[in-house]
């Protein structure tokens, strides 16, 4: 069935320091790919998306390529600060699945100054 | 404008109890989603709705109960609560179900089943 893979959290930095978080994904038609972020005692909010292949979300120093070839969408900044820490999610959407977000299990950032 | 809005955000049941989740949107959208989240496990569809008296089952429905009388409105049933029931709910909505659109979370609703 259609799934969202994450790297495995805790992801510990410093501040300024580049950030990749890996997301892979399984799907049996040609996603829609989201990451989304959770702040500490809130709900999730969209940080970027793509549609296709080949596109680039970004937002907020934030960056994601959707690569079709090795079924990827890899969340990337090149230098984060404190206020980057939270709970990040990978999720795709299929079209003509009534909108439903398929989830990974979410990765922990927390940022040190 | 509100946006999503959880309500209680947080509530202790025993098992066996029954309660309901609320939820309301102010952006006349169309479709709403009910998530479970559990430590460690990412998101959960429990329950959706393309629409007002449609709803359809998501991946872990059992336990649950959902109406949608309202385009505003939907509540999340649990019936007789189970320590398994004891998550962070979220609710969500969208205009329309393309597939590209962005949902819009509520802040969530932690219960807990002693």
């Amino acid at each position: 069935g259609d799934s969202v893979t994450q790297m495995e959290g805790p992801v510990t930095l410093s501040e300024e320091a580049f950030l990749t978080i890996n997301c892979t994904y399984t799907a049996t038609g040609y996603p829609s790919l989201f990451w989304y972020v959770q702040y500490p005692g809130e709900g999730l909010q969209l940080l970027l998306k793509a549609t296709k292949a080949d596109d680039k979300g970004s937002n907020k120093g934030f960056e994601a390529t959707y690569r079709k070839e090795t079924t990827s969408f890899h969340l990337e900044k090149g230098s984060v600060q404190v206020s980057d820490s939270a709970v990040y999610f990978c999720a795709l959407s299929l079209y003509n699945q009534g909108g439903k977000l398929i989830f990974g299990q979410g990765t922990e950032l927390s940022v040190k100054p | 404008n509100a946006g999503v809005t959880q309500t209680p955000k947080f509530r202790i049941l025993k098992i066996g109890q029954s309660m309901t989740l609320q939820c309301a949107q102010d952006m006349n959208h169309n479709y709403m989603y009910w998530y479970r989240q559990d430590p460690g496990m990412g998101l959960k569809l429990i329950y959706y709705s393309v629409g007002a008296g449609i709803t359809d089952k998501g991946e872990v429905p059992n336990g649950y109960n959902v109406s949608r009388s309202t385009t505003e409105d939907f509540p999340l049933r649990l019936e007789l609560a189970a320590p398994s029931q004891t998550s962070v709910y979220f609710c969500a909505s969208t205009p329309e179900g393309s597939g590209a659109n962005v949902l819009t979370f509520g802040a969530g609703s932690r219960l807990t089943v002693l």
